[in-house]
């Protein structure tokens, strides 16, 4: 089964950029993700769908300022103009037949 | 526009039961998946079951496997999760969402607390 793989923390200054990394194991390469967002106190917000040659299709209003990108095993999201409501927690997931998986998550503080 | 809206959680005993409810508007329901996932207080997101559109299939996570059903009725755009035997480590928020593949939108979710 897919093991998703993110750091816990990730920090980076109001107005700045910031890439989160989510890693897929070895030999599923050709899985795509979605990125999720969670602020505080909140229910999970769908971002995006991530595919592996980087492509990928946003979610309702998600703002511009939201990427996606694929390396590998890497899938990415970047995050540019930090703004205060980005401080939160981004979950990347995948899924298969008769599975579907979270990574640990990444705490992102926006400084 | 797509609400999900939980409810049925609450305190229960630890062995007992306790059923969930998700409500759907803004979209039509009978074409889509539904998934319940799990955040456990201070942790990540846990998948913990999905039903087809038409309640053809159902999947579970290994650790819910014999507890928890899922079900859905299409009639009234309602998703149910119910679940038996709950043991403390089951005390969560409990989410529902939309799916096909990625889980495209959520709930607010509902806090089920497994405590004597």
């Amino acid at each position: 089964q897919v093991v998703l793989t993110q750091s816990p923390s990730a920090s980076a200054s109001l107005g700045a950029s910031v890439k989160l990394t989510c890693t897929l194991s070895s030999g599923h390469s050709t899985y795509a993700i979605a990125w999720h967002q969670q602020q505080p106190e909140k229910g999970p917000r769908y971002l995006m769908k991530l595919n592996s040659d980087g492509s990928h299709i946003k979610g309702d209003g998600i703002p511009d300022r939201f990427s996606g990108s694929s390396s590998g095993t890497e899938r990415y999201l970047t995050i540019s103009s930090l703004q205060s409501e980005d401080d939160g927690d981004y979950y990347c997931q995948t899924w298969g037949t008769g599975f579907w998986v979270f990574g640990g998550g990444t705490k992102l503080t926006v400084l | 526009q797509v609400q999900l809206v939980e409810s049925g959680g609450g305190v229960v005993q630890p062995g007992r039961s306790l059923r969930l409810s998700c409500a759907a508007s803004g979209f039509t329901f009978s074409t889509y998946n539904m998934h319940w996932v799990r955040q456990a207080p201070g942790k990540g997101l846990e998948w913990v079951a999905i039903i087809w559109y038409d309640g053809s299939n159902k999947y579970y996570a290994d650790s819910m496997k014999g507890r928890f059903t899922i079900s859905r009725d299409n009639s009234k755009n309602t998703v149910y999760l119910q679940m038996n035997s709950l043991r403390a480590e089951d005390t969560a928020v409990y989410y529902c969402a939309r799916g096909q593949q990625p889980l495209d939108y959520w709930g607010q979710g509902t806090l089920v607390t497994v405590s004597s």
